[in-house]
């Protein structure tokens, strides 16, 4: 009964391809999360939505595009992938009101040929 | 700009003797400070938090302790354990962030038996 699941786990292509990795809570949070862990280590927020209104938006390329159908639900497109999109992606919720304590799902892995 | 730093990438302790984990930061506005414990293939949990109007905050093995002045804050586990080998990240938010929390690059516990 995960909290926060995300697929595919692995996912490996080739460079101009456009992809999707899902993400789902079942926390009933407000709050939903996209971060990047490149080469480096280092973990850099992309996006965040709150009840469906994209409240954070770093300076990613507008390749990445994230997609809200419900709360429950933060999917990210990716168009036009490149070789620097090769990083470990993970999804993560929060409740906005109260606790500041982010729940993350096991991560993506993306490879690009 | 990475406003929250972890300058040691990896520490290696033996079995029953204290870890400490350093994280530095530079942002005098955060206010609100989480470390996460995180093992191969899994996304990050969150392990333990501290405010900035408290200077210690302890969880049974696990101690935080904030110095706001010196913008430093540590992690103590005592005594480690075999099963605490993991990389551990420091993350950081403040009022004029948003719930926006930054990342250190991590840092990875080796608990030898």
């Amino acid at each position: 009964d995960t909290a926060v699941s995300q697929t595919p786990k692995y996912l490996v292509t080739q460079m101009g391809n456009d992809k999707s990795i899902k993400c789902e809570q079942n926390l009933g949070h407000d709050t939903m999360y996209w971060y990047k862990q490149d080469s480096k280590k280092f973990l850099k927020i992309m996006f965040s939505y709150n009840n469906k209104e994209l409240i954070i938006n770093e300076t990613v390329p507008n390749r990445f595009s994230p997609k809200s159908p419900d709360k429950a639900h933060l999917n990210l497109h990716i168009n036009s992938l490149e070789l620097g999109d090769s990083a470990v992606y993970f999804c993560a919720s929060s409740q906005l009101q109260g606790s500041n304590e982010q729940f993350f799902g096991p991560g993506t892995r993306l490879t690009v040929l | 700009d990475q406003q929250v730093k972890q300058n040691s990438p990896s520490l290696s302790v033996q079995e029953g003797r204290i870890s400490i984990l350093n994280c530095d930061y530079t942002n005098s506005m955060f206010d609100y400070f989480l470390w996460y414990k995180k093992y191969p293939a899994e996304g990050p949990t969150f392990l333990i938090s501290i405010s900035s109007i408290k200077d210690k905050n302890e969880d049974g093995r696990f101690t935080v302790f904030l110095n706001k002045s010196a913008k430093h804050l540590s992690l103590h586990i005592v005594p480690s354990q075999p099963g605490d080998s993991a990389v551990y990240f420091c993350a950081a938010n403040g009022w004029n962030t948003g719930n926006q929390f930054y990342f250190g690059t991590g840092t990875s516990l080796t608990v030898i038996p």
